[in-house]
């Protein structure tokens, strides 16, 4: 069955630091990727999608993915953590048939003063 | 243009009550979904809806049902509410392959 992993439940960073969110994939095919942040208390908005193309994508809020087809891996990356970044973030892929997105479980992002 | 309304923000069930969620878009999408999040487990898909009449099942269906009333709104029921439906409901819509966009969540607890 198609699935979304993301190993880290928590992860902890310094403000100012870089930050690397995992994700990885099992899909026969070249998935179309997304990442998701949710704020505490609210619904879930886009960061950044790939569907082809350019296997690194920037997305919003100074955040970029890069999609490695050898490692089945879509890590969301930050060169400069900010308070405002802590919140939860998921991993998607759309399946084959294009129809549902799987979801990973989620990386609690907490930054530190 | 609201994107994905969903109503009520909060509800409080007793066991055996019924009650539906309200969702609808105003992107003139296709595709409709309802997902339901609890901690550590991200989110699950319950139902969805691809075209306008018809809607189809997802991870976790049980106790639960749907109808696509339009293209517009999609409507999630639980006929007797159980505990363990205690969670947060979103509510979301695509056009093709393209973003999903989510509703803001309905906070439900079933006493």
């Amino acid at each position: 069955a198609q699935s979304v992993t993301q190993p880290d439940i928590h992860i902890t960073v310094s403000e100012g630091a870089s930050l690397e969110l995992r994700c990885n994939y099992s899909y026969g095919a070249t998935p179309y990727l997304f990442w998701y942040v949710q704020s505490p208390g609210q619904g879930l908005q886009l960061l950044l999608k790939y569907f082809s193309g350019d296997t690194l994508v920037q997305g919003i809020k100074g955040f970029e993915a890069e999609f490695k087809r050898s490692q089945s891996s879509f890590n969301l990356r930050k060169p400069s953590v900010h308070w405002s970044d802590a919140a939860e973030y998921f991993c998607a892929a759309l399946n084959s048939g294009y129809s549902t997105l799987t979801f990973g479980k989620g990386t609690m992002l907490l930054v530190s003063p | 243009n609201a994107g994905v309304t969903q109503t009520p923000k909060f509800q409080v069930l007793k066991t055996g009550q019924s009650m539906t969620l309200q969702c609808a878009q105003d992107m003139n999408h296709n595709s409709m979904y309802w997902y339901r999040q609890d901690p550590g487990m991200g989110l699950r898909l319950i139902y969805y809806s691809a075209s306008e009449g018809t809607t189809d099942k997802g991870e976790v269906p049980n106790g639960y049902n749907v109808s696509r009333l339009n293209k517009r709104e999609f409507s999630l029921r639980l006929e007797s509410a159980a505990p363990s439906q205690t969670s947060v409901y979103f509510c979301a819509s695509r056009w093709g392959q393209e973003t999903q966009y989510f509703g803001p969540g309905t906070r439900l607890l079933v006493l």
